[in-house]
C-alpha cells in the first residue's frame, strides 16, 4: 500500500489479557518505529528496528511489552498481561533508513483496557 | 532527560492571518527537526523537515531553525480553518533516529 498500515484500528481488552498490534510499513522502508501516544500528549518512543534488527528498545515501559520484525517488513507489538495504564494510541512509523530521515505514521491502534 | 517544549495553546488566529508556532529543545546534538500536523483522532502527518539553520519554505509553511538558541518555529501564512489542528514539534535525539516530541500546540483558525 501507499502508506503505513496498522491493524486493528481499535482494540478493547480486559485487564490481564494479551494483545498483539500489527504494523505494515511503507514498501522499501528499512526503519520502523513504535510510539505510544496518551491523550493530549505527543507520541513517546517505544522501540526501533532497522530491517529485522531491534536497535533500540529503551522506550518499552516494562518487560510486558515485546516487539518483533522477523523478516524485516511487518512488525508486531505485543503487550502481555495488559494493565489499565496501557490504554493509549499505539503509532507505527517507517522511514527510508539512515539517520535523520523523516518518519511517516500509520493511523494507529487505539487500545482500551477495561 | 531530553525535552522538547511547546506552548499547548490554544493559539487562536483569524482566517488569513499568520500563525506562529514555537518549539525549544534541550539536546544540543540534535540534527533533524520536524513539524507534524495532527487532526483530532488522526495520526501525525509530516508537513515540514529542517536540518540547517535558517528558513525553509514550502507553500504556505515556513520552518525556521536556530541551533544556537535551540529553537525551531513554524509559520503558517494565510491561515485557513482547515489548518485548525494540533502541531507537533519533533527532534531527533542524539543525532540518531529516535524522535522526541513536544506535547503539541493546538491551533484554532476562526473565520
Amino acid at each position: 500500500g501507499a502508506g503505513v498500515s496498522q491493524s486493528p484500528r481499535y482494540k478493547v481488552a480486559k485487564r490481564g489479557q494479551d494483545v498483539a498490534l500489527r504494523c505494515d510499513p511503507i514498501s522499501g522502508h528499512v526503519s520502523l518505529f513504535w510510539y505510544q501516544q496518551a491523550l493530549g500528549q505527543g507520541p513517546e518512543f517505544l522501540t526501533y528496528f532497522q530491517n529485522e534488527a531491534q536497535l533500540d528498545k529503551s522506550g518499552l515501559p516494562s518487560d510486558r511489552f515485546f516487539a518483533e520484525r522477523p523478516e524485516g517488513s511487518v512488525s508486531t507489538l505485543k503487550i502481555q498481561r495488559t494493565q489499565q495504564e496501557d490504554s493509549a494510541v499505539y503509532l507505527c512509523a517507517s522511514s527510508l533508513g539512515g539517520n535523520n530521515q523523516p518518519q511517516h505514521f500509520g493511523d494507529g491502534t487505539r487500545l482500551s483496557i477495561l | 532527560q531530553k525535552e522538547v517544549e511547546q506552548n499547548s495553546g490554544p493559539l487562536s488566529v483569524p482566517e488569513g492571518a499568520i500563525a506562529s508556532l514555537n518549539c525549544t529543545y534541550s539536546d544540543r546534538v540534535s540534527q533533524s527537526f520536524f513539524w507534524y500536523r495532527q487532526y483530532s483522532g488522526k495520526s501525525p502527518e509530516l508537513i515540514m523537515s529542517i536540518y540547517s539553520n535558517g528558513d525553509k519554505e514550502d507553500g504556505r509553511f515556513t520552518a525556521q531553525l536556530n541551533k544556537a538558541s535551540q529553537y525551531v518555529s513554524l509559520l503558517i501564512r494565510d491561515s485557513q480553518p482547515s489548518d485548525s489542528a494540533t502541531y507537533l514539534c519533533a527532534v531527533n535525539e542524539g543525532g540518531y533516529n529516535k524522535l522526541i516530541f513536544g506535547a503539541g500546540t493546538r491551533l484554532a483558525v476562526h473565520p
